[in-house]
């Protein structure tokens, strides 16, 4: 139990296009989802918490209009990297908090985005 | 400011060695902690702690969280080369937040 998808593993995008990840809880309900950004031997940060039904709330620093995020139902929520440039380029992660354990938070298996 | 501070940043064992790893935390309304193990993508979750005292195994790998000195250990037994990998300690703070740690690297060699 207690997977999550992450849609598609890996892109390589020209520079000023938009790429659209995927993230869905596979076997559970996630009313709350997270998007973080993994740089080379660093640690997760932080961009954004998705809430179902309701506005993304973003992190300082990291820009709504560049990084839209949609949180369409209870297993899906979507992350838009709008007018890419090589600076976005980086593993995205995705992570969803199980409705029914408040606090732990299933990580998929992210997202290598190239942009040249 | 809360924080999260793993230590050793990392560790180079042999197959077999059994090694602890640390996870110190400051945070307000502590709730819980959490180890995840990231490989080469992303990381998957290993424990979720919440009380003091109580040992959580699985397999060969087991944790415990002692909330007086505001800490937890990550014990791994037998090591084998697939242990290999980077565990994150990570506790959350304000609502659904996750404060991670840098990270321990470990490399079991053969």
């Amino acid at each position: 139990g207690a997977v999550v998808s992450q849609h598609p593993s890996r892109v390589i995008c020209k520079s000023g296009t938009s790429v659209k990840i995927e993230c869905r809880s596979l076997d559970f309900q996630a009313t709350t989802m997270f998007w973080y950004r993994q740089f080379p031997k660093q640690s997760l940060m932080l961009m954004a918490t998705s809430n179902e039904g309701s506005k993304a709330t973003y992190e300082q620093g990291v820009e709504k209009d560049k990084f839209l995020i949609n949180h369409a139902s209870l297993t899906l929520s979507t992350l838009t990297v709008t007018s890419a440039h090589p600076e976005d380029s980086s593993f995205y992660i995705c992570s969803a908090e199980d409705d029914s354990y408040t606090d732990t938070q299933y990580f998929g298996p992210g997202t290598r985005l190239t942009v040249l | 400011e809360d924080k999260v501070v793993q230590s050793p940043l990392s560790l180079v064992v042999h197959e077999g060695d059994t090694v602890t790893l640390n996870c110190s935390y400051e945070v307000t309304n502590f709730r819980s902690l959490l180890w995840y193990k990231q490989e080469k993508k992303a990381p998957t979750f290993l424990f979720m702690l919440t009380s003091s005292g109580i040992e959580k195994k699985s397999g060969r790998l087991s944790s415990i969280l002692d909330k007086k000195e505001l800490s937890s250990i990550l014990n791994i037994t037998a090591t084998q080369t697939g242990d290999s990998a980077i565990y994150l300690c990570a506790v959350p703070y304000r609502r659904y937040k996750l404060t991670f740690g840098k990270g321990t690297l470990l490399t079991v060699n053969p």
